[in-house]
């Protein structure tokens, strides 16, 4: 069975100071996703990680992708009162699982990130 | 750009009655999903459609059945609610085509059982 565990679930973060989350997942897979999510509100897509090394950033977000090590992260630089939201990874389960040939996603429960002036 | 809609935004039911939720996507995506997210959790997969006419097993089906009415349109009922069942609903839509597969959600319909 596929997990995939973040952490910290809560981040309190002052404005100004970087930090940076941890998506752990325990079995191969070939894309993780970030996604942002807003009180209230619907997933909007951050990033698509598609191979080992693979590095994105938008903005002060930055993501990586360590496929040996089964690890993603998701650092956070000068954090702004704007990224304030619960960030979640999800990674692609294939074969084994309900996955289907296009696979399908498994989420981790959810980093919920305050920013504070 | 409408994307991927959801109906209804709120709902609240009683044991045992019925319901309908419904989601479409503008997209002309192949693949489309049901999701629930519960407190401190992610989300889970319930259903999933990867083409029309095509319906699959999620994590968490018990309960819930699905209709893939059209390429546009994925509908998820409840036969008879349970408390259990109060959670936030996610519809998504993707396209399978490239590497890329990334999903797009609707705003979500938030369901309470009494």
């Amino acid at each position: 069975e596929l997990k995939v565990e973040q952490n910290p679930l809560f981040l309190s973060m002052q404005e100004g100071k970087n930090y940076t989350i941890y998506c752990n997942y325990s079995t191969t897979s070939d894309r993780l996703y970030w996604y942002r999510q807003d009180p209230g509100k619907s997933l909007e897509s951050l990033f698509v990680l598609l191979s080992n090394g693979a590095v994105k950033q938008e903005g002060r977000l930055m993501a990586s992708l360590d496929t040996k090590a089964r690890l993603s992260t998701l650092h956070i630089t000068a954090a702004v009162h704007d990224l304030s939201a619960t960030y979640f990874c999800a990674v692609v389960v294939r074969l084994g699982g309900y996955g289907g040939s296009q696979g399908n996603l498994i989420f981790g429960k959810g980093t919920k990130l305050s920013v504070k002036p | 750009n409408a994307g991927v809609t959801q109906t209804p935004k709120f709902q609240v039911l009683k044991t045992g009655q019925s319901m309908t939720l419904q989601c479409a996507q503008d997209m002309n995506h192949n693949s489309m999903y049901w999701y629930r997210q519960d407190p401190g959790m992610g989300l889970r997969l319930i259903y999933y459609s990867a083409s029309e006419g095509t319906t699959d097993k999620g994590e968490v089906p018990n309960g819930y059945n699905v209709s893939r009415l059209n390429k546009r349109e994925f509908s998820l009922r409840l036969e008879s609610a349970a408390p259990s069942q109060t959670s936030v609903y996610f519809c998504a839509s993707s396209e399978v085509r490239g590497t890329k597969n990334i999903q797009y959600f609707g705003a979500g319909t938030r369901l309470s059982v009494l």
